[in-house]
């Protein structure tokens, strides 16, 4: 168990819905990144929060959006969702930022289906 | 910018069999290079890691080496078991990129008894 939480695991709509993932860091850790897992794009970096203020951003489309809470949970948003937005979602959090000695923990994820 | 190309599984070998998956990168500056592995149903869990040159990360009688000449960090395990069937990630971070993580495809590995 990596301490990191997300909810739900499975999550099944429509297109042109939206939803919210939810995730819940390890006790301590103030950063939270959200990764899409696809079949054709792989895994890949969507954006990132530290203590509450977004850090990074990566391939995140503008459909999309994030926020962190001040008891440091994260939500993205995902709306007006297409077919292809079928994925699985995942969180990880990590103790700071920027240091290439943190390790980061990985939720079990989010597995999103647009229908 | 910076990429990861990993060899495309999937993967089968036997018990007790040699394993290398092949993995090169592409980034400005010196990255840090990671293994991730993901069970199934699980999510990523660091399996080893190296951040400078000529170092080698190890765990669970895995091993990669950071070759900067060759851009290269296989992973390799010498005997590997049924319980190490996953799916396999190499990925960088890039000190400039603050810590994203840029991922392989990731490969496949399923170990037959």
């Amino acid at each position: 168990d990596s301490g990191v939480t997300q909810t739900p695991k499975h999550l099944i709509t429509a297109t042109g819905q939206r939803v919210t993932l939810r995730c819940s860091p390890r006790s301590g850790d103030l950063s939270v990144y959200w990764y899409q897992q696809s079949l054709d794009q792989g895994l890949q970096f969507l954006i990132q929060y530290y203590n509450g203020e977004e850090r990074a951003k990566g391939n995140i489309l503008e459909r999309f959006s994030a926020q962190q809470f001040p008891d440091l949970h994260s939500e993205l948003n995902l709306s007006s969702l297409e077919l292809g937005d079928s994925a699985l979602y995942f969180c990880a959090s990590s103790l700071g930022t920027a240091s290439a000695n943190e390790k980061l923990f990985f939720g079990s994820g989010t597995q999103l289906s647009v229908l | 910018g910076d990429s990861v190309t990993q060899m495309e599984g999937p993967v089968t070998l036997s018990e007790e069999a040699f394993l290398t998956i092949n993995c090169t990168y592409t980034a400005t500056g010196y990255p840090s290079l990671f293994w991730y592995v993901q069970y199934p149903g699980e999510g990523l869990q660091l399996l080893l890691k190296a951040t400078k040159a000529d170092d080698k990360g190890s765990n669970k009688g895995f091993e990669a080496t950071y070759r900067k000449e060759t851009t290269s960090f296989h992973l390799e395990k010498g005997s590997v078991q049924v319980s190490d069937s996953a799916v396999y990630f190499c990925a960088l971070s890039d000190q400039e990129s603050a810590r994203q993580l840029t991922f392989g495809s990731g490969t496949q590995l399923t170990v037959l008894p």
